[in-house]
């Protein structure tokens, strides 16, 4: 069975200080792997996804950057935090083929940036 | 532009009672994906359709690309249905837009 994990759970920081939110698959070999990001009160957004080690495609820009270092890690980060960067991320997984496949969400990260 | 329109926003149901949500699109979709958030705030899984109709216990979903809408049915609402439903579309390309979702509360 496949098992996805973020970390960390919640984290808060400092306008300015950098961040760096982690995701691995296992199980599940090449997945397409995304990050979405929900402002308190907001719609989910889908930011990056990726269908292969080492290409991300950026979907909205939020001066966030991620990568995929491995073919099971999906990392978001960025050297400065905005106030505007709080909200809840998630990263998902889908099977490998076009976009029409079944998503499944990690537990999500909580960041609130203060 | 906006490409999910989920309606109703909020809606509140009697134990045994039912009713449907609703997601129209302004763009013709691959596929829709229905999601309830847990108390964590994750998103479970409910259906994924291409196409047509699934069922799975009191629940049953309906997506219509060329129509462009899909719905989601709830039927003998329990009071642990309670909570957030969301609809997500698959516009192509590895794009999935979400809908704003449906706070659903089932009161005895």
């Amino acid at each position: 069975a496949q098992t996805i994990h973020q970390w960390p759970v919640a984290e808060i920081k400092a306008v300015g200080s950098p961040l760096s939110l982690g995701c691995t698959i296992k199980g599940k070999s090449s997945p397409n792997l995304y990050w979405y990001w929900q402002a308190t009160g907001g719609t989910l957004q889908q930011l990056f996804y990726s269908i292969t080690v080492g290409q991300v495609e950026s979907v909205v820009q939020l001066n966030l950057s991620a990568s995929r270092p491995k073919d099971d890690q999906f990392i978001l980060s960025t050297e400065k935090l905005l106030l505007s960067h709080s909200g809840f991320y998630l990263c998902a997984w889908s099977g490998q083929g076009a976009s029409a496949e079944t998503l499944y969400f990690g537990s999500g990260t909580r960041l609130t940036v203060l | 532009g906006d490409q999910v329109e989920q309606s109703p926003s909020a809606l509140s149901l009697h134990e045994g009672t039912g009713s449907a949500l609703r997601c129209n699109f302004t763009t013709t979709m691959r596929a829709v994906q229905w999601f309830r958030k847990n108390s964590r705030g994750s998103l479970i899984n409910l259906f994924y359709l291409a196409s047509g109709t699934k069922e799975n216990g009191r629940l049953k979903s309906a997506f219509d690309s060329k129509e462009r809408y899909s719905t989601l049915h709830i039927r003998d609402a329990q009071l642990e249905d309670s909570g957030t439903y969301f609809c997500a579309a698959a516009t192509g390309g590895y794009k999935v837009v979400f809908g704003s979702g449906t706070r659903l509360l089932v009161s005895p």
